[in-house]
């Protein structure tokens, strides 16, 4: 299984819900991310998880909160957001190698609409 | 600040010739730098990886150079085929660390 997947595709919600992105691989990979992209620009690195512990957080707002449950999982807890935060959210993954340089396989993506 | 620039006008070319896109970057000293290409509302796929000790790497029809000291890396993709229309981004990445830092992409439409 050489692939990324996310759920759901689309989500439109409120901003007073709660919600989850869910993102899984099956490649072995230890070293998980989770990107914000907005029309028309690059990727944004939110948050980055190495072999189970957050390792970086982009200082991204409280309202984004995640989660790595195990080694294959990845979530993204989301609650209160904003019309603003409206964007692709992606997932990726990479080989943990000894230099941390590796390839960064992404999954399709989540289409988020806050209203 | 930081920066990594590439081309925001979108590269228009007949199938068949050769693309070249620019990466250049300041104020940074990548290790290792990636492209990758973006399909419109999917995520980017990984094309190829040059370290800051290559000069050039090739992949089929595609070739990137890394130039340390002009802080710019080149890609090409030749005898390019309409299925080549993407936005493509480069990324750079420090040393340590594993925090990929994407420019802004450059958009290429091969014309049949």
């Amino acid at each position: 299984d050489t692939e990324v997947t996310q759920t759901p595709k689309h989500l439109v919600m409120g901003m007073t819900n709660k919600k989850s992105l869910k993102c899984e691989q099956h490649m072995g990979h230890r070293a998980m991310y989770w990107y914000k992209q907005k029309a028309k620009k690059p990727p944004e690195l939110m948050f980055v998880y190495s072999y189970e512990k957050l390792s970086i957080n982009e200082s991204v707002p409280s309202r984004f909160s995640p989660e790595c449950p195990n080694s294959s999982l990845l979530n993204l807890h989301l609650h209160a957001l904003q019309p603003e935060d409206s964007a692709l959210y992606l997932c990726a993954s990479s080989p943990k190698t000894v230099s941390g340089h590796g390839p960064q396989y992404f999954g399709p993506g989540t289409r988020l609409l806050v209203l | 600040s930081q920066k990594i620039e590439q081309n925001s006008e979108a590269l228009n070319i007949q199938e068949g010739k050769t693309a070249t896109l620019t990466c250049n970057y300041t104020n940074y000293s990548p290790a290792y730098l990636q492209w990758y290409r973006q399909d419109p509302g999917r995520g980017p796929v990984f094309l190829l990886l040059i370290r800051e000790n290559e000069k050039e790497k090739r992949k089929e029809r595609l070739k990137v150079t890394f130039d340390t000291t002009l802080k710019q890396s080149l890609f090409h993709i030749t005898a390019s085929q309409p299925a080549d229309s993407a936005t493509y981004l480069c990324a750079l990445i420090k040393a340590a660390g594993n925090k990929l830092t994407f420019g802004g992409g450059t958009r290429v439409l091969v014309k049949p």
